[in-house]
């Protein structure tokens, strides 16, 4: 079973600072997922990336997947109250199985206004 | 509006007594998936199903049966629970099997289990 690693686990944070979250791993993936998960809800893909060292942007969210297709980050600018929730990221098996994804643990963020 | 739905969205239960959550999904979609959640253990994957009759067991399957009949249908059935299957279950879905791990994963909004 391939494992992620998320850190760090909990980040309360005031607004408008900025902030990384960290997905480590020592496995390679086919792809990389970000999820949002808000309370009482279901997690909320933001991003997928495929490509090592792929870089995409959403709005004040910057995901990075590693070189090696073993980490990725997120990366949240000025933040805002409304980016309180746990950040999940998920990586797909790299090696051709279709038994779905490996989620990590989770970081819970905390916006303070 | 595309949606996984769940039913029922909370359910307090006794050991020993069957229970079926079910999830049903509007997308036309192949890939359908149970998970369930846990404070410390995040997110961990029970059954999966790549398509209709095509059901294959996540990391986490014992105590736990699912089936696949029709393509948007995908009920989780607990023949005995137990206290430690008390947890956050997500049902979700994808376009596709094979390749799933690049496509987007639609998750339901969740079924809080208590049993005791």
């Amino acid at each position: 079973t391939q494992l992620l690693e998320q850190s760090p686990q909990f980040l309360s944070i005031q607004e408008g600072e900025n902030l990384t979250v960290y997905c480590n791993s020592s496995s390679v993936f086919s792809s990389l997922q970000w999820y949002r998960q808000e309370p009482g809800e279901g997690p909320v893909l933001l991003v997928t990336v495929v490509t090592g060292g792929e870089v995409k942007k959403l709005k004040r969210l910057t995901f990075q997947f590693g070189d090696a297709r073993k980490d990725s980050s997120l990366h949240i600018t000025a933040a805002q109250p409304g980016d309180t929730g746990l950040y999940l990221c998920a990586g797909g098996d790299s090696g051709g199985g279709a038994d779905g994804l490996t989620f990590g643990k989770g970081t819970h963020l905390i916006i303070q206004p | 509006e595309a949606q996984v739905t769940q039913n029922p969205r909370y359910l307090i239960t006794v050991t020993g007594k069957k229970l079926t959550v079910t999830c049903s999904q509007n997308m036309n979609h192949e890939y359908m998936s149970w998970y369930r959640q846990d404070p410390g253990l995040g997110l961990r994957q029970i059954y999966y199903s790549m398509n209709v009759e095509v059901t294959d067991k996540g990391d986490v399957p014992e105590g736990y049966k699912v089936s696949r009949k029709e393509k948007r249908n995908f009920p989780l059935i607990l023949e005995s629970p137990s206290p430690n299957q008390t947890s956050l279950y997500f049902c979700a879905s994808s376009l596709s099997g094979w390749g799933a791990r690049t496509y987007e994963q639609y998750f339901g909004p969740g079924t809080r289990l208590t049993v005791t």
